[in-house]
């Protein structure tokens, strides 16, 4: 079982190159998102998707783009990079919520290192 | 809107020691609660989660948490600490029937001989 697929595990990017994360997960989950993890603050929701064609943004979108062509795909694009986004990405899937007293866990890929010169 | 605080950001115990890790949340709507551990180069592993029920929640690794609405608190605790506990942890919550996780800043526990 493979569940979610992080790639590349590491990089180092110059400022102003662009760059794709992949997230893949075999789970079929509907529901998938984009974290970035920096010393001290927790994981912070960037983006996320409740299906294939639907994308929102989390509590720190700016400088990141997404799409969800696919339910298995999630990939999240540095655009023009800047050395504020030196993190680490982690990528989660879960199945939706259809019922209110449900409680699916997201599960979270081994996270994507990257650093911006 | 929906918020966690860990208190301690370090929390040191020895071996075979009681592990107590704190977790205040505020959430505007009955919350669902979780705790994750996260191990070195790795990604977040469930612990446990609380829904609704029971409010004492067993999870993986002797950890269990306790739900106290009164005090808005879900602290994660292990009667006995060992080596391999030794991690950095995560409380976060969630409202309603949103997916979304708010995470708490995580703590950090050492364990020594």
């Amino acid at each position: 079982n493979a569940g979610v697929t992080q790639t590349p595990k590491f990089q180092v990017l110059k400022t102003g190159q662009s760059m794709t994360l992949q997230c893949a997960q075999d789970m079929n989950h509907e529901y998938m998102s984009w974290y970035r993890q920096d010393p001290g603050m927790g994981l912070r929701l960037i983006h996320y998707s409740v299906g294939a064609g639907i994308t929102d943004q989390g509590e720190v979108p700016n400088g990141y783009n997404v799409s969800r062509s696919t339910t298995e795909d999630f990939p999240l694009r540095l655009l023009s990079a800047a050395p504020s986004q030196t993190s680490v990405y982690f990528c989660a899937s879960s199945p939706r919520d259809r019922l209110v007293k449900s409680n699916q866990p997201q599960h979270f890929g081994d996270g994507t290192r990257l650093s911006i010169l | 809107a929906q918020s966690v605080t860990q208190l301690g950001s370090h929390v040191s115990v020895s071996e075979g020691a009681l592990v107590l890790l704190r977790c205040n949340y505020s959430s505007s709507v009955p919350p669902y609660l979780f705790w994750y551990v996260q191990y070195p180069n790795q990604g977040l592993q469930l612990l446990l989660k609380y829904t609704t029920g029971a409010t004492l929640v067993k999870g993986i690794n002797g950890f269990e948490a306790e739900f106290k609405k009164s005090e808005t608190s879900f602290h994660l605790t292990k009667p006995s600490a060992h080596m391999s506990d030794a991690a950095e942890y995560f409380c976060a919550v969630r409202s309603g029937t949103a997916s979304k996780l708010t995470f708490g800043t995580g703590t950090r526990l050492q364990v020594t001989l």
